[in-house]
């Protein structure tokens, strides 16, 4: 049963560099039928696709966000992590790091971390 | 990319059935067949209901259903449970490796 862990600081100072890493168990990273993805939820509102990852080092971001994200992985670990630069209060949210099945006629996150609050704030 | 659009909350009583609408574009829901829902409790991780616009995963109660009319999916909840009171999000492909999510529905189970 995979397993997925979001760890990282809960507080970011405006303008600095959020980042946070997701530990899986239970699965390899390696796969090659799945990609590696982080969503967010600001306080009260929906969920947001950041981007997503293959094993190879593969990455495709959400337009919004591009010019601020760098997803990336290491297979030694077991490991993906996401870095998203020039924080302000508005990426305040929870973080949820997911295992994405997107092959064929499948494109939906099929495992979940439970997420961690990420707080912008001086 | 917007934001798909669900209603905030629905509401129903135990044994009811329920529905909540996912609208999108033929960029989107209206493109292929990648709709999926997730069923949300506060604190725990969001978990898979409905993907490829109507199948259930393994171990997923077939009280929940999903169907696709145009550019809107919608999911049914019928003999509605208390444990069913949850935020419930509707996802779907939009091309180009891009993902996009509803706003997300509160249900309240009376």
């Amino acid at each position: 049963q995979l397993q997925l862990e979001e760890s990282g600081p809960g507080l970011v100072k405006p303008s600095e560099t959020l980042s946070l890493t997701c530990t899986a168990s239970g699965a390899s990273i390696s796969s090659i039928t799945y990609y590696w993805g982080w969503i967010r939820q600001p306080p009260g509102k929906g969920l947001e696709w950041i981007g997503h990852i293959y094993y190879s080092g593969s990455t495709y971001y959400n337009p919004s966000l591009k010019s601020r994200v760098l997803i990336s992985v290491d297979t030694s670990r077991n490991q993906f992590s996401l870095r998203l630069s020039s924080v302000t209060a508005s990426d305040t949210a929870t973080y949820y790091c997911a295992r994405l099945f997107l092959i064929g006629s499948r494109g939906d996150f099929d495992y979940w971390g439970q997420g961690t609050l990420v707080t912008v704030s001086s | 990319q917007s934001a798909l659009t669900q209603p905030a909350s629905v509401s129903g009583s135990p044994g009811q059935s329920i529905t909540i609408s996912c609208a999108g574009t033929s960029n989107d829901i209206g493109r292929a067949n990648l709709v999926s829902w997730y069923q949300h409790h506060p604190g725990k991780a969001p978990k898979l209901m409905i993907y490829e616009v109507g199948k259930r995963p393994s171990g997923v109660s077939d009280r929940f259903s999903g169907s696709r009319s145009g550019n809107t999916a919608s999911l049914t909840i019928s003999g509605l449970q208390p444990e069913d009171e949850a935020d419930y999000h509707c996802c779907s492909y939009a091309g180009s490796s891009i993902f996009v999510f509803g706003g997300g529905t509160k249900l309240t189970v009376l």
